[in-house]
């Protein structure tokens, strides 16, 4: 399979503390992108980091990227009952193709 | 703005039984995809499209066509349905190398 890890699987936290979760990936790649489903929904798209950046933030949200571990993290700060989700990474390779990769996802709790 | 659009929501087939499931997209995005998600698999890339006419296999194709005669349009289309194929159904597009929209979803069962 050519799906990228993340970890954790599942994350229970309570509401303020941060939450942190990974994504680890295959191939090399042009970008790679954090997405928000929440229950019986569709995707929804957070955050966009490209190969040559380290680091992007938006709001509550901090990305950062190791190309040469090929690897991400997603950090949610002072998190909220709201956060309550499942969180995907996506790649898109560097060859060019539109064949995104997603992770399996970390299922997140916030405990109120 | 609708965004991107997914008819049905849910689907129940007898297994053999063929049917089309529906995505269409208001935004002009020249690049649409078919998803399916599974339990612990995340989403898996079945078909995808750079622009009306063009189409290409993604990760796992097999059992499934499509076709794209209109920007707008992307249509899946399973020939033969097996238990197999039960799953959760996404569409999703976009344009150049921003994020991809999603749909809501086809809820999907093969008995």
């Amino acid at each position: 399979s050519q799906q990228g890890e993340e970890d954790p699987q599942a994350l229970s936290i309570q509401e303020g503390e941060n939450a942190t979760m990974n994504c680890s990936y295959k191939t090399s790649i042009n970008n790679l992108q954090w997405y928000r489903q929440n229950s019986g929904r569709g995707l929804v798209h957070l955050i966009l980091i490209r190969s040559n950046e380290r680091e992007k933030h938006s709001g509550r949200l901090r990305v950062t990227l190791d190309t040469s571990k090929k690897s991400s993290s997603l950090l949610i700060t002072a998190s909220r009952a709201a956060d309550t989700a499942s969180y995907f990474c996506a790649t898109r390779p560097a060859s060019g193709t539109y064949k995104y990769i997603f992770g399996t996802g970390t299922r997140l709790k916030v405990l109120a | 703005n609708a965004g991107v659009t997914q008819t049905p929501k849910f689907q129940v087939l007898k297994t053999g039984q063929s049917m089309t499931l529906q995505c269409a997209q208001d935004m002009n995005h020249e690049y649409m995809s078919w998803y399916r998600q599974d339990p612990g698999m995340g989403l898996r890339l079945i078909h995808y499209s750079v622009g009306a006419g063009i189409t290409d296999q993604g990760e796992v194709p097999n059992g499934y066509n499509v076709s794209r005669s209109t920007t707008e349009d992307f249509p899946l289309r399973l020939l033969s349905a097996a238990p197999s194929q039960t799953s959760v159904y996404f569409c999703a597009s976009s344009s150049g190398h921003q994020p991809q929209h999603f749909g809501d979803g086809t809820r999907l069962s093969i008995l």
